[in-house]
């Protein structure tokens, strides 16, 4: 049975700051692992897709690195800005269907 | 692209009335869906496994007949919660899977609120 938990569970960050966030699972058969941003009473956005051939994947100031074989995935988010608080999720998928697991999250707040 | 919908938003009903959630797909076919179900902060968990044309495969612990999921199309699936109850009351998430890209795209979520 797939487990996933991420680190740290909270984070409180000034502006401009860069940031990681920490995600590890227990079964390394994954077939892809998507990054989401969930704010407070709304439905998941998604951010990132990585594919489980891929070791990284970037859009703008966010990058996903994937280690599919140790079960570790990161977030990196440089030049951290208000606007990035939220609840960021991590799912490994598996199979084709593209099952998702979820993590507890990392509740990211950055101060002005 | 890669839009998708749920209706309502936000219901409040009686205890022991029955509550359909709907998902659909708006722009792309979505043969699987899922079902997850979310508590005030809490990750999410998925309850079941929702396939166009054939029964959902429901996770360990959630009750097939307590939660009825109906995926009559390749755009709609249908969650009913049935005889309602207090402790049903919760955040329900929908996605649907996208083949091409082998990715999740999820809908807005419904809030479910049983007196």
């Amino acid at each position: 049975k797939q487990e996933v938990t991420q680190i740290p569970a909270a984070l409180s960050v000034p502006e401009g700051e860069n940031l990681v966030l920490n995600c590890s699972f227990t079964d390394s058969a994954i077939y892809n692992l998507q990054w989401f941003r969930q704010d407070p009473g709304k439905g998941l956005t998604s951010l990132l897709l990585i594919q489980s051939s891929q070791r990284e994947q970037t859009s703008g100031r966010l990058n996903a690195s994937l280690d599919k074989s140790s079960g570790r995935s990161t977030l990196y988010i440089a030049a951290s800005q208000p606007g990035d608080s939220a609840t960021y999720l991590c799912a490994p998928g598996s199979g084709n269907t593209g099952k998702l697991i979820f993590g507890q999250g990392t509740t990211l707040q950055v101060k002005p | 692209g890669a839009v998708v919908s749920q209706h309502p938003s936000r219901v409040i009903c009686k205890s022991g009335t029955s509550v359909k959630i709907e998902c659909r797909s708006l722009d792309f076919q979505a043969t699987t869906m899922f079902w997850y179900r979310q508590f005030p902060k809490q990750s999410l968990m998925l309850m079941a496994t929702s396939n166009e044309g054939s029964k959902a495969t429901y996770e360990q612990g959630v009750e097939k007949d307590k939660f009825l999921i109906n995926h009559a199309s390749l755009t709609l699936s249908t969650l009913t919660v049935t005889s309602a109850h207090p402790e049903d009351s919760s955040f329900y998430i929908c996605s649907a899977h996208r083949d091409r890209a082998n990715e999740q795209f999820f809908g807005p979520g419904t809030r479910l609120t049983v007196l």
